[in-house]
């Protein structure tokens, strides 16, 4: 079936750093491929989405693209701050059902 | 707007006991709900998901079951919670027919001692 691979963490940064964060994905159609974000003890929350090849997702500073030629979706945000410390998932659609990557966590320090 | 509402928040229940999660959308119709099990430190697992009224499908065979009694109502139960129940639950909700971007809830937080 469908899949997703992520980076693994725990990836640790400073303020204003640039963050990246790999995604790959394996799927025999075209899923719309999405980034959630979830904060400790919350649930997650749809950070942003693209829904066919060469489409470009950003929400609050972050950006991803969707390559179908490397079938890949990575995160980026060029300063990140304190407040973005979060654990990242990227996720694909499979008809009804989404598959999520194990997840990445961020830690970003003053 | 949309709005998802799960309870409770955390609850502590003794090995053996029943459950029941409940989950609500509100501001949508014929959502696509989900039930999802977090445990520490690990992503996330699919458990149940409904299309629709009474139409439950089950994605990994275990000690829970789901019902959706109302369009808009989804609960996640159990006669018996084991050890292993333990972990942080997700409900979620897509728009039928949309590209399923799903909207979680809060979450409830189950500690089986």
């Amino acid at each position: 079936g469908d899949s997703v691979t992520q980076m693994e963490g725990p990836v640790t940064l400073s303020e204003e750093a640039f963050l990246t964060i790999n995604c790959t994905y394996t799927a025999t159609g075209y899923p719309s491929l999405f980034w959630y974000v979830q904060y400790p003890g919350e649930g997650l929350q749809l950070l942003l989405k693209a829904t066919k090849a060469d489409d470009k997702g950003s929400n609050k500073g972050f950006e991803a693209t969707y390559r179908k030629e490397t079938t890949s979706f990575h995160l980026e945000k060029g300063s990140v701050q304190v407040s973005d410390s979060a654990v990242y998932f990227c996720a694909l659609s499979e008809g009804y059902k989404l598959s999520f990557g194990a997840g990445t966590t961020v830690t970003v320090r003053a | 707007s949309q709005t998802i509402h799960q309870w409770p928040a955390t609850l502590v229940q003794p090995v053996g006991s029943p459950l029941s999660l409940e989950c609500t959308v509100e501001g949508t119709s014929n959502p696509n709900l989900y039930w999802y099990r977090q445990a520490a430190g690990r992503g996330l697992q699919l458990l149940f998901y409904s299309v629709g009224i009474g139409q439950i499908s089950s994605e990994v065979p275990q000690n829970l079951s789901a019902s959706r009694p109302q369009d808009r109502q989804f609960i996640l139960s159990s006669k018996k919670l084991l050890l292993s129940d333990s972990g942080f639950y997700l409900c979620a909700w897509s728009v039928l027919g949309g590209f399923y971007e799903q909207y979680f809830g809060p979450g409830t937080r189950l500690t089986v001692t």
